[in-house]
C-alpha cells in the first residue's frame, strides 16, 4: 500500500450505532487529520494529531471520537450519529515539518450515511 | 481569520476551451497549494507556489502566485473532460504551526462536456 488508505469506503448505519472509521499513512508523516466534507460546504478541519498527540478539536461534537495510537494509524469511532453527519469524511497526512507550508496527503476517504 | 476565496464557484465548458480559476484573500499566506478532487475521492496535491509572481507549469495547467502573495490563480488550456473535478486552494495558516494546517477555499466546480 503507498499514501493514504481509508477503511470502509462506504459506510450507512443507523443511529443508535457504533462503528470505526480507520486511515493509515505510509508516507511516515508526522502530523494527521480529520475533515468532514459536505455538500455545498468547504472542507471542515475536525481533529488535528501531531506525534500521536491532538494538538486540535475544532468544536466537534463528542459522537464523533478520535484515536491516533500512532503516527501512521487514525482512527474515527463514531456513536449515535445524526443524519446531519452523512458526509464523506476524509483522512489527511502532512511531514510536521515540511518547509513548504504543510502539503497535505489526503486518502478516498470514507461515505458516511446516517439513517 | 484567514480566508481564502475562490471563484468561480461552478464552470461549465465545452472541450477544447480554455479557463482561468481565481483564488484570493485581503491575508498574505507563505504559500499556496492547488488540489483536485474527482468525485468519491479524495484532493490529489496538483502544485505548491512558494514565491511571489511564481509561474508553474503543469502539462495543460497553469498556476500563479501574486507578487503579494495574497492570490493565486489557476489556467487551464484547451480543457478535457478529464480535467472535470472539483479545484481547491489552500494556504497555511498564519502562525507557522509545524503540523501544517491549512484554511482551504470552497472550491470550484469544474465540468468539461466532450
Amino acid at each position: 500500500e503507498t499514501g493514504v488508505t481509508q477503511t470502509p469506503r462506504h459506510l450507512v448505519m443507523g443511529m443508535t450505532n457504533k462503528k470505526s472509521l480507520k486511515c493509515e499513512q505510509h508516507l511516515g508523516h508526522n502530523a494527521m487529520y480529520w475533515y468532514k466534507q459536505s455538500a455545498k460546504k468547504p472542507l471542515e478541519l475536525m481533529f488535528v494529531y501531531n506525534f500521536k498527540e491532538q494538538t486540535e478539536n475544532n468544536s466537534v461534537p463528542s459522537r464523533f471520537s478520535p484515536e491516533c495510537p500512532n503516527s501512521s494509524h487514525l482512527f474515527l469511532h463514531l456513536h449515535t450519529l445524526q443524519p446531519e453527519d452523512s458526509a464523506l469524511y476524509l483522512c489527511a497526512s502532512s511531514q510536521g515539518t515540511s518547509g513548504r507550508g504543510g502539503e497535505q496527503f489526503f486518502g478516498p476517504g470514507t461515505r458516511l450515511t446516517v439513517l | 481569520t484567514q480566508l481564502l476565496e475562490q471563484s468561480p464557484q461552478f464552470l461549465s465548458i465545452q472541450e477544447g476551451e480554455n479557463l482561468t480559476v481565481y483564488c484570493n484573500s485581503s491575508s498574505v499566506f507563505s504559500s499556496l497549494q492547488w488540489y483536485r478532487q474527482e468525485p468519491g475521492e479524495g484532493p490529489v496535491l496538483l502544485v505548491t507556489v512558494v514565491t511571489g509572481g511564481e509561474v508553474k507549469k503543469l502539462k495543460r495547467l497553469t498556476f500563479q502566485f501574486g507578487d503579494a502573495r495574497k492570490d493565486s490563480s489557476l489556467h487551464i488550456t484547451a480543457a478535457q473532460p478529464g480535467d472535470t473535478g472539483l479545484y481547491l486552494c489552500a494556504g497555511p495558516n498564519a502562525g507557522g504551526t509545524s503540523y501544517g494546517k491549512l484554511t482551504f477555499g470552497q472550491g470550484t466546480i469544474l465540468t468539461v462536456h466532450p
